[in-house]
């Protein structure tokens, strides 16, 4: 069965610093993998996603994702977080065989000013 | 372009009471899923559809049931409602295969009293 791990229920970033999620993952099969973003009282909306080619994936609003298989990893980042930012973001994984998202318990971003 | 559209939106139900959450999308997908929300327990799949005719259990089935008449529409029932039932309540769909996106509702807020 695939699953997701995301440590750190609340991540506090200030305003122009890193923003650095971690995702590591569960699959016993070649993964998909996706982070998601969720505004305050919004449905989910994607922001990017891993399938084949390039381990190096560039999603909206700036946010970058790496995928490392040797270290069952997707951690994403952001160079400088903007107040605009501030959310919930779903790491989730799934497979060929498999159309079904697991999602990880999520992070909680909150920009400090 | 609509896509994903739940209603309603926000309910309050008493113990015992019934009720059925919609969802329909415009976008033809195959699949469909209802989510549940919970604080620091990430989106837990209760039930999904692979197309019109065909429901599966998810993570969490027990006290949900639904169904799938015509391929646009997901109907997500609880027969007897209880308290642990309180969650917002997400719909999703994508196409087949499992490194396409899914799109998600807006969400319904769900209070079992």
């Amino acid at each position: 069965a695939q699953s997701v791990t995301q440590l750190g229920s609340h991540v506090s970033v200030s305003e122009g610093a890193l923003v650095l999620l971690r995702c590591n993952y569960s699959s016993s099969v070649p993964p998909y993998l996706f982070w998601y973003v969720q505004y305050p009282n919004q449905g989910l909306q994607l922001l990017l996603k891993y399938t084949t080619g390039a381990t190096l994936v560039k999603g909206i609003n700036g946010f970058e994702a790496e995928f490392k298989k040797s270290e069952t990893s997707f951690h994403l980042t952001k160079p400088s977080a903007h107040m605009s930012d501030a959310a919930e973001y779903f790491c989730a994984v799934s497979d060929n065989g498999n159309n079904r998202l697991a999602f990880g318990k999520g992070n909680q971003v909150v920009v400090i000013p | 372009n609509a896509g994903v559209t739940q209603t309603p939106k926000f309910r309050v139900l008493k113990t015992g009471q019934s009720m059925t959450l919609l969802c329909a999308q415009d976008m033809n997908h195959e699949y469909m899923y209802w989510y549940r929300q919970d604080p620091g327990m990430g989106l837990r799949l209760i039930h999904y559809s692979v197309g019109e005719g065909t429901t599966a259990k998810g993570e969490v089935p027990d006290g949900y049931n639904v169904s799938r008449l015509k391929k646009q529409n997901f109907l997500l029932g609880l027969e007897s409602a209880a308290p642990s039932q309180t969650s917002v309540y997400f719909c999703a769909s994508n196409m087949l295969g499992g490194n396409t996106e899914a799109f998600f509702g807006q969400g319904t807020r769900l209070t079992v009293v």
